[in-house]
């Protein structure tokens, strides 16, 4: 069965560090696609960053990357140069197929100045 | 801003009510889905629409339905609410169809539900 394991409740960093948030998966398909989303307070699920499970670099946007271990079933997020306003909900995904996301229970990043 | 649009941002509901929440899809999405996501939990996919028809869903009771318009806005329909139903509801548009592998959905600001 999908399952997507994040096992930092919380997470703090000081302004301008990286930080890496943990995600591990299991699946039994071979084709999936990884994402994760940024929750602030308003509600809104705003996507960061897409890895498709037979991409072989890692994926990039901007501050973000995502740190692929097919073999070890992980895909952590590294925030570069962390700003008052990442501070949120970070949510790691996964969606096999045409259809349903699986959501992890998420992490707060709380950016300190 | 991702384009998708959901109504109301806010309800409150009495237990046993019905409730209906609407969403605008992204320009040039064909597929909306619906999730459920309780206070300090991740989403729960509730279902996904493509072209009109339901075409997955994830564990919740028939009380829980939808419909998706030719022009691909969505409702989700609640009905006999009870209070475990108090959650913010998100819908999310995808530009694909059946069997056309992961792609990025993209959500709206979510409709806060309280039922008392």
């Amino acid at each position: 069965a999908q399952k997507i394991t994040q096992t930092q409740p919380g997470m703090f960093v000081q302004e301008k560090e990286a930080v890496t948030l943990d995600c591990t998966y299991d699946t039994s398909d071979q084709s999936y696609g990884l994402f994760w989303y940024k929750q602030p307070s308003s509600g809104e699920m705003i996507f960061l960053i897409y890895q498709g499970s037979y991409d072989e670099q890692n994926a990039t946007e901007g501050r973000y990357s995502l740190n692929f271990q097919k073999a070890r079933k992980s895909a952590n997020l590294v925030i570069s140069a962390s700003q008052l306003g990442d501070s949120a909900m970070y949510f790691c995904a996964m969606r096999e197929g045409g259809f349903k996301t699986i959501f992890g229970a998420g992490t707060r990043l709380f950016v300190k100045a | 801003e991702t384009g998708v649009t959901q109504s109301p941002t806010h309800l409150i509901k009495t237990r046993g009510q019905q409730v209906t929440l609407r969403c605008s899809s992204q320009s040039g999405h064909n597929t909306v889905s619906w999730y459920q996501q309780a206070l300090g939990q991740g989403p729960q996919f509730i279902f996904q629409y493509y072209r009109e028809e339901e075409n997955g869903r994830g564990n919740f009771p028939p009380r829980f339905s939808g419909l998706q318009f030719p022009n691909y806005s969505s409702e989700l329909n609640v009905n006999a609410l009870e209070l475990d139903d108090s959650a913010l509801y998100l819908c999310a548009s995808s530009p694909t169809g059946l069997n056309a592998g992961p792609v990025v959905a993209f959500f709206g600001q979510g409709t806060r539900l309280t039922v008392v």
